[in-house]
């Protein structure tokens, strides 16, 4: 059973503009979401966190929303640049359990 | 201050071998979890150790098993490898009290399975 989900499998963006990367639970058991970004041939690297007791994470150019009524969150990343192309996770978890990922996005943003 | 560092990178088996996958936690964690990523979907957690105990584990059949030394290092074994088991195979430390925010992932181990 998939508790969380990224639809869309890829997103092409220009650079400086916003990226808008988004992930749907299943789980109201879900207390903790994260995001991870991850390159080829590494493995994912932690990239923002939100509680769910906040609606709202910011992290410079890295914000990422919840809106539990939707159990929905998003990750925008403003202004997008050619280094962050990679396929993005996101995660999330009950009660420090383990994470359940989502299959990823993979971003390109062009020159 | 090391990373977490898994080994072999790639291993090549045939159906119905074994496989022993290693990882070095990342300095000061006592927390192990493997992850298996099939190609196209996220990783999917097989099992936690915490002290050399298990601490947790997802829908995997017993034929996936582990361990961890006082060191805190682990090890992932596959025995009867069947072709659905090629995948990439990812390693995560974090310390205690931690919620993800420390969970360091090693680079993987590209397992394929003929």
């Amino acid at each position: 059973d998939q508790q969380v989900k990224q639809n869309s499998p890829s997103l092409s963006v220009q650079e400086g503009r916003i990226s808008i990367l988004n992930c749907d639970y299943t789980n109201s058991m879900f207390d903790y979401f994260l995001w991870y970004k991850k390159y080829p041939a590494e493995g994912p690297t932690f990239l923002i966190s939100i509680s769910s007791i906040k609606d709202k994470n910011e992290d410079g150019r890295f914000t990422v929303f919840l809106n539990k009524s939707a159990k929905h969150l998003s990750l925008h990343i403003v202004p997008s640049q050619p280094g962050d192309s990679a396929v993005y996770f996101c995660a999330a978890s009950d009660r420090g359990h383990d994470m359940r990922f989502g299959a990823g996005t993979r971003l390109t943003v062009k020159p | 201050e090391t990373g977490v560092t898994q080994s072999p990178t790639h291993l090549i088996k045939t159906r119905g071998q074994q496989v022993t996958l290693r990882c070095s936690s990342q300095s000061g964690h006592n927390t192990v979890s493997w992850y298996q990523q099939a190609l196209g979907q996220g990783p999917q957690f097989i099992f936690q150790y915490y002290r050399e105990e298990e601490n947790g584990r997802g829908n995997f059949p017993p034929r996936f098993s582990g361990l961890q030394f006082p060191n805190y290092s682990s090890e992932l074994n596959v025995n009867a490898l069947e072709l659905d088991d090629s995948a990439l195979y990812l390693c995560a430390s974090s310390a205690p009290g931690q919620r993800g925010t420390e969970a360091f992932f090693g680079q993987g181990t590209r397992l394929t399975v003929v």
